[in-house]
């Protein structure tokens, strides 16, 4: 089956420090990975996605995802994180001859000050 | 912001009552998707549809319908509300162009008294 693992509920990290939002997946050939964020009392929106090529991916707002195939990986992250990083984000893969997506559970992420 | 379109945005009624959501996008997608997700929690796919004409359950099963006459616009209508539909409606439409990414509403946030 084509899942996508987000395995922490909550991601703490205060103002200022890197942070990383873990994803790992189990899909089937080379497949298409996303994030997005969403905040409170609003669709998602996207962050950044990994088609091929080179497996550091740069998106929106200042942050990045590393793909790695050897480890069904590709954690978000970034820097230095705001207050205002502060919302839920959803992994998803789309596997190889899927016509939509596979979404992870979500991870809250709470960026103090 | 993408070009979908959720109305209304919030919709308060009671039991019994027939109700549609609607969802339009102007990208020419062919794709489109409706998700159920409780605040905060995960997202769930309830119904989607690849073209004109062609819809699918999805993922969760759900009392709800769904028509795809027009590419632009993906309808879900219940016809009998009931409290445990209380929820908040996303709606997504992606294409093979765009390598499936999935532009989501601003959602739907129903609730049945």
């Amino acid at each position: 089956a084509q899942s996508v693992a987000q395995p922490e509920d909550q991601v703490n990290v205060a103002e200022g420090n890197p942070l990383t939002v873990k994803c790992t997946y189990s899909v089937s050939g080379n497949p298409y990975l996303f994030w997005y964020v969403q905040y409170p009392n609003r669709g998602l929106q996207f962050l950044l996605k990994y088609i091929t090529g080179d497996n550091l991916v740069k998106g929106s707002y200042g942050f990045e995802a590393e793909f790695n195939k050897s480890q069904t990986s590709f954690h978000l992250k970034k820097p230095s994180a705001l207050v205002s990083d502060s919302a839920l984000y959803f992994c998803a893969v789309r596997p190889t001859g899927f016509q939509k997506l596979v979404f992870g559970t979500g991870t809250r992420l709470l960026v103090s000050p | 912001e993408a070009d979908i379109y959720q109305t209304p945005r919030y919709l308060v009624i009671g039991t019994g009552k027939k109700i549609t959501l609607e969802c339009s996008q102007t990208m020419g997608h062919d794709k489109m998707y409706w998700y159920q997700q409780d605040p905060g929690m995960e997202l769930h796919l309830i119904h989607y549809s690849y073209g004109v004409n062609s819809t699918e359950k999805g993922d969760l099963s759900s009392e709800s319908t769904v028509s795809r006459i027009r590419t632009e616009h993906f309808p879900l209508t219940l016809e009998s509300a009931r409290p445990s539909h209380t929820s908040q409606y996303l709606c997504a439409s992606s294409d093979r162009r765009e390598a499936y990414e999935q532009y989501f509403g601003p959602g739907t946030r129903l609730t049945v008294t």
